[in-house]
């Protein structure tokens, strides 16, 4: 059963433009949402998280938006730049699960310059 | 501040062996997290150690263990290795392991290869 799920294994997006990368989940008992970015031979580096009261966050050309009733989340990068290039994992954590995360299978983002 | 380390880097070993993996979380984290990533699986989560007790579990055989010393470093093992177990194994660590809010930073994971 896959409570995190990201649909598109992967996205190309040109230099400068905004990429939007999806994430949906099932399980209602989730409350904190996070993003991590992973290249190859390295383990996921933290990007951005949202706490579910609240429905966006920003932190730079990164923003995270949350929609609780359709329980997904979306993480757009604007604008888009080469080095963002990498593998980026949606994964929730939930009151009950403690530091317990479920990760999506991932989108592999590729920055054309 | 140095990041979470895990070693080795790389591994390979036969069906039959056991293995053991090491991991020290950043200085203060009392936390540590263990996935395993899988191309077929993703990050599935194994185990969780805090102030030396396994806190959390996730749906692996027993096969896979592991503990946490007073200095907060962990150590995971697999017993008798099967082809499948050939993966990338990552911690993580966080100050708590609080969850909700709690951020949790990886290590750059120990590649396994069982032939």
């Amino acid at each position: 059963d896959q409570q995190v799920k990201q649909n598109s294994p992967s996205l190309s997006v040109q230099e400068g433009r905004i990429s939007i990368l999806n994430c949906d989940y099932t399980n209602s008992m989730f409350d904190y949402f996070l993003w991590y970015k992973k290249y190859p031979a390295e383990g996921p580096t933290f990007l951005i998280s949202i706490s579910s009261i609240k429905d966006k966050n920003e932190d730079g050309r990164f923003t995270v938006f949350l929609n609780k009733s359709a329980k997904h989340l979306s993480l757009h990068i604007v604008p888009s730049q080469p080095g963002d290039s990498a593998v980026y994992f949606c994964a929730a954590s939930g009151y009950t699960s403690g530091s317990r995360l479920t990760f999506g299978e991932g989108t592999q983002l590729t920055v054309n310059p | 501040k140095a990041g979470v380390t895990q070693t080795p880097r790389y591994l390979i070993k036969t069906r039959g062996q056991q293995v053991t993996l090491s991991c020290s979380p950043i200085s203060g984290h009392r936390s540590v997290s263990w996935y395993q990533q899988t191309p077929g699986q993703g990050l599935q989560f194994l185990f969780e150690y805090f102030s030396e007790t396994q806190r959390n579990k996730g749906n692996f055989p027993g096969r896979f263990s592991g503990r946490q010393f007073s200095n907060s470093r962990s150590e995971m093992n697999v017993s008798t290795l099967e082809l499948g177990d050939s993966a990338l194994y990552l911690c993580a660590s966080s100050l708590m392991g609080g969850g909700a809010l709690e951020t949790q930073y990886f290590g750059p994971g120990t590649r396994l290869l069982v032939l």
